[in-house]
């Protein structure tokens, strides 16, 4: 247990629908973060918030919008997801953002677009 | 920028010898760098990490990693394999002073453990 939880684990959604994916830590971290890990990939870092300020978002498509209300929390909502956007959804923490610090991973949340 | 890559993408061994998983990185500044594992269907776990201290680092479950600025390799390695050594690895590197940049990933190197 890292301290990070994710919900759902499991989410099926066809290309209409409106999901939101969520993250909790309660570990005083600064820093959160949304990772997409698709099968035979590396791991792609999709949103950094910093003190609750969006700092880094790598060209990802205006279908997925995070939202950080607080420090504690972290969401990705999704809306006319493609079949591609299938693939785990991994949020992590850290004390800070950046440098030397590691961060702090979730379960994850194992998106399938149908 | 930075990068790290992972030499093999698959490595096997028996029960009981050594693990070697090798990681080269590439940075401009003085790195950390870090060894996450990834069990099946579980998030990622921290191994170990460097950052700037000893260059022989100790991590939990019997795994250390050497940094070799020389060679810029970050290899890791266990003297025993167990069962429950079976995962997906990845090499990581973050860098001081690069605003709005986070942990990069390499692509993973999947460990078999056979008896």
């Amino acid at each position: 247990e890292t301290g990070v939880t994710q919900t759902p684990r499991h989410l099926v959604m066809g290309m209409t629908n409106k999901k939101s994916l969520k993250c909790e830590q309660h570990l005083g971290h600064n820093a959160m973060y949304w990772y997409k890990q698709s099968a035979k990939k590396p791991l792609e870092l999709m949103f950094v918030y910093s003190l609750e300020e969006r700092v880094e978002n790598n060209s990802v498509p205006s279908r997925f919008s995070p939202e950080c209300p607080n420090s504690s929390h972290l969401f990705l909502h999704l809306h006319t997801l493609q079949p591609e956007d299938s693939a785990l959804y991994l949020c992590a923490s850290s004390p800070t953002q950046g440098g030397n610090t590691e961060a702090f991973f979730g379960q994850g949340t194992r998106l399938t677009v149908v | 920028a930075q990068s790290v890559t992972q030499l093999d993408s698959h490595v096997s061994v028996s029960e009981g010898t050594p693990v070697l998983l090798r990681c080269n990185y590439s940075s401009s500044y003085s790195p950390s760098l870090f060894w996450y594992v990834q069990h099946p269907n579980k998030g990622l776990q921290l191994l170990l990490k460097y950052t700037s201290a000893a260059t022989l680092v100790k991590g939990i479950n019997g795994f250390e990693a050497e940094f070799k600025k020389s060679e810029t390799s970050f290899h890791l390695t266990k003297p025993s394999a167990h069962m429950s050594d079976a995962a997906e690895y990845f090499c990581v590197v973050s860098e001081r002073g690069q605003a709005g940049t986070a942990l990069i990933f390499g692509k993973g190197t999947t460990l078999s453990v056979s008896s």
